[in-house]
């Protein structure tokens, strides 16, 4: 089955600072992986989606990068405002499943 | 993108009864639509995967008969916490997908049984 595991569970970081997050996952065999953002109380909002047969995708200050021979992918966060603090999750699709990551809880400090 | 509306998105009830949510695809169809439970600082727990037309397959150790799930169409899904108690009370969200494209999330029920 496959597992789906982020590193670090927890990040504080001072504003302006670049980040990287970090999500591994087992099998190989995917079709696509996602990165959402989820803030406190609330459902998951979608950032950026990595198909199986690219390497990165990158919208606006985030770049998320895919390496599915080694199973990994970062979300690099350039220049981090507190408006970016959240939980984010990874989560990788194979089949008709959905495996999702264990969360980044991330916060930026004025 | 595509819009998933979940609803209620806050619903408090008495112990012993019956709460249904709604997750809607708003501006597409959806092959399968997930109902994933989570816990306070948890990441997302899977409850079931449910595709249009059939039986809900359910996760190991979640009740079928506790949490109804009904997808009569490919753009409705319904999940019903029948008798209701209050180690129910969770967030629960659900998740609309056309397979190996893009998932969509709704934005989650509070419930809270009293």
């Amino acid at each position: 089955k496959q597992e789906v595991t982020q590193i670090p569970a927890a990040l504080s970081v001072p504003e302006g600072e670049n980040l990287v997050l970090n999500c591994s996952f087992t099998d190989s065999a995917i079709y696509n992986l996602q990165w959402f953002r989820q803030d406190p109380g609330k459902g998951l909002t979608s950032l950026l989606l990595i198909q199986s047969s690219q390497r990165e995708q990158t919208s606006g200050r985030l770049n998320a990068s895919l390496d599915k021979s080694s199973g990994r992918s970062t979300l690099y966060i350039a220049a981090s405002q507190p408006g970016d603090s959240a939980t984010y999750l990874c989560a990788v699709s194979a089949g008709n499943q959905f495996y999702f990551g264990t969360g980044t809880s991330l916060t930026v400090i004025p | 993108g595509a819009v998933v509306s979940q609803h209620p998105s806050r619903v408090i009830c008495k112990s012993g009864t019956s709460v249904k949510i709604e997750c809607r695809s708003l501006d597409f169809q959806a092959t399968t639509m997930f109902w994933y439970r989570q816990f306070p600082k948890k990441s997302l727990m899977l409850m079931a995967t449910s595709n249009e037309g059939s039986k809900a397959t359910y996760e190991q150790g979640v009740e079928k008969d506790k949490f109804l799930i009904n997808h009569a169409s490919l753009t409705l899904s319904t999940l019903t916490v029948t008798s209701a108690h209050p180690e129910d009370s969770s967030f629960y969200i659900c998740s609309a997908w056309v397979q190996n494209t893009e998932a969509f999330f709704g934005q989650g029920t509070r419930l809270t049984v009293v």
